[in-house]
């Protein structure tokens, strides 16, 4: 069964500067998608980015761009100009190719310092 | 476009009593998820609906969990008896399903069980 560990449980930074968040998943499968989402306290999870595995060049959408390591089975979140709206538990998730459920990893939660 | 329904937001109940939790996809979304979400814990899947039938039911306690999805549009989630420890966060999701069709997430209902 494929895994998702986020190793940081919280991580703060300052307004206008740039974080990195971590993430590492375990599978046996070849093929599948990386995702992040984004929950603020109002629960609803929303998606940040998305990575497909086949694709070597690394997701950007706007501010938020990921670093893929497929080898390395490494997929971080980096979030530059950070703005206080930023401030939220940011969940990474797998899905295989052929099935459509995520398998989320713990969170981490990001505060932005004004 | 509306997004995923659900109610209600709040629910504290006790121990051993029964609970239903109301969602209404997005329109013409096949697919629906329910997810438990514990907190300081990622999301995790309890059953998956595409249209009004069952692909994966692996994680729902089906002895005292009950999800339904009639006509293939919205769904209930029900316990019955409660415990302590399912105490937790429950989001419903929805995609088109179509890979790689992104989920979209509701707010939740969070339940308390006393």
């Amino acid at each position: 069964a494929q895994t998702v560990t986020q190793s940081q449980p919280e991580m703060s930074v300052q307004e206008a500067e740039t974080v990195t968040l971590s993430c590492t998943y375990d599978t046996s499968e070849s093929d599948y998608y990386l995702f992040w989402y984004k929950q603020p306290p109002s629960r609803q999870m929303i998606l940040v980015i998305r990575q497909e595995a086949y694709k070597q060049q690394n997701a950007t959408e706007n501010r938020f761009s990921v670093n893929f390591q497929k080898a390395a089975k490494s997929f971080s979140l980096k979030i530059s100009d950070s703005q206080l709206g930023d401030a939220a538990m940011y969940f990474c998730a797998y899905r295989s190719k052929g099935a459509q459920k995520l398998v989320f990893g713990q969170g981490t939660r990001l505060t932005i310092n004004p | 476009e509306a997004g995923v329904a659900q109610s209600p937001r709040y629910k504290i109940i006790e121990k051993r009593q029964s609970v239903a939790f109301w969602c209404n996809p997005i329109s013409g979304h096949a697919t629906l998820y329910w997810y438990q979400q514990i907190l300081g814990q990622g999301p995790k899947l309890l059953i998956q609906f595409q249209n009004n039938g069952v692909v994966d039911d692996s994680q729902l306690p089906k002895d005292r969990f009950s999800a339904e999805r009639l006509k293939g549009v919205d769904s209930t989630l029900k316990i019955q008896p409660a415990k302590l420890e399912d105490s937790a966060v429950y989001l419903c999701a929805s995609s088109p399903g179509l890979s790689p069709g992104e989920q979209y997430f509701g707010p939740g209902t969070r339940l308390t069980v006393t």
